[in-house]
C-alpha cells in the first residue's frame, strides 16, 4: 500500500524562525514528490521534485529530495505570519495518481 | 493560469438525498480527480478520470459515483447521502501522465458538504 508520512503534524514558531518540514514516502513506481500549501482553501502548488539532491528554491522556501532514503524536506527561512498554513506532501505514482500525507499545520506567531 | 472551479463552496443536504458536485477546468487537462479531506486523514482519492467517459476507482469509492461526459467537466455523485460523507470535497486536474512535468495537479476551491 502506498504511504506518505509527514512530520511533525503541527508546529508553532515565532516570526523569523527557520522551520524544516519532513516527508517520507513508500510508493510503488515512484515518479515525483510534490509540495503544496493549503490555507483556508484549495491547496496551491509549491514544488515538484524528481531528481535526488537537486534543491528547488522559491524565495524563502526550498525543498530537496533524497530518493535513496525516500524522503523530502521543505525549509522555510525567516518565517512570516503569512506562512501559517497546512503544508502537504504528495508522491506521484504511475497513472498520475497522488498519494498525500496528512499534512503539517504550521502556525507562525508574531 | 489554470482555473478549476467547483459548483458550490458550501452545501447542506439531508440524509438520503442525491447530491451532485460539479467541477470544471479550463486548461484542457485530460486527468481529473475527486478527493475528500478530513482532519487527521489528509486528502483521500475517491475517483479519477483519464479521459471523457473514462473513470477509475480511487482509494475510497464506496458510496460515490462519477460522470465525465465532457473533457472539462467531472461530476461527483452521492447517490444517497449519509452523515459520514460530511467532508470537504476537492476537485483537481492535471495534464496527461507519462511526463514528469505533467504530474502537478491543480485544485479547485473545495466544497464543504454537511449531511444532516
Amino acid at each position: 500500500e502506498d504511504k506518505v508520512v509527514q512530520s511533525p503534524l503541527s508546529l508553532v514558531v515565532h516570526e523569523g524562525d527557520t522551520v524544516t518540514l519532513n516527508c517520507s514516502y513508500e510508493v510503488t513506481n515512484f515518479r515525483s514528490l510534490l509540495w503544496y500549501k493549503q490555507e483556508k482553501k484549495a491547496p496551491t502548488f509549491l514544488f515538484m521534485l524528481t531528481s535526488s539532491g537537486i534543491e528547488k528554491k522559491s524565495g524563502r522556501l526550498s525543498s530537496i529530495l533524497d530518493k535513496k532514503e525516500l524522503f523530502s524536506i521543505l525549509n522555510i527561512t525567516a518565517t512570516q505570519t503569512g506562512d501559517s498554513a497546512v503544508y502537504l506532501c504528495a508522491a506521484t505514482t504511475s497513472g498520475s495518481r497522488l498519494t498525500f500525507g496528512e499534512g503539517t499545520q504550521l502556525t507562525v506567531n508574531p | 493560469d489554470v482555473k478549476v472551479t467547483q459548483s458550490s463552496r458550501y452545501l447542506v443536504k439531508r440524509t438520503g438525498e442525491k447530491v451532485f458536485l460539479e467541477c470544471v477546468q479550463d486548461m484542457d487537462h485530460e486527468n481529473m480527480f475527486w478527493y475528500r479531506q478530513d482532519p487527521g486523514l489528509g486528502l483521500r482519492l475517491i475517483y479519477f478520470s483519464y479521459d471523457v467517459k473514462m473513470k477509475e476507482k480511487g482509494d475510497i469509492p464506496e458510496g460515490y459515483s462519477v460522470s465525465r461526459e465532457k473533457k472539462e467537466r467531472f461530476s461527483l455523485i452521492l447517490e444517497s447521502a449519509s452523515t459520514n460523507q460530511t467532508s470537504m470535497y476537492l476537485c483537481a486536474s492535471s495534464s496527461r501522465g507519462g511526463d514528469r512535468g505533467t504530474d502537478t495537479q491543480y485544485f479547485g476551491p473545495g466544497t464543504r458538504l454537511t449531511v444532516l
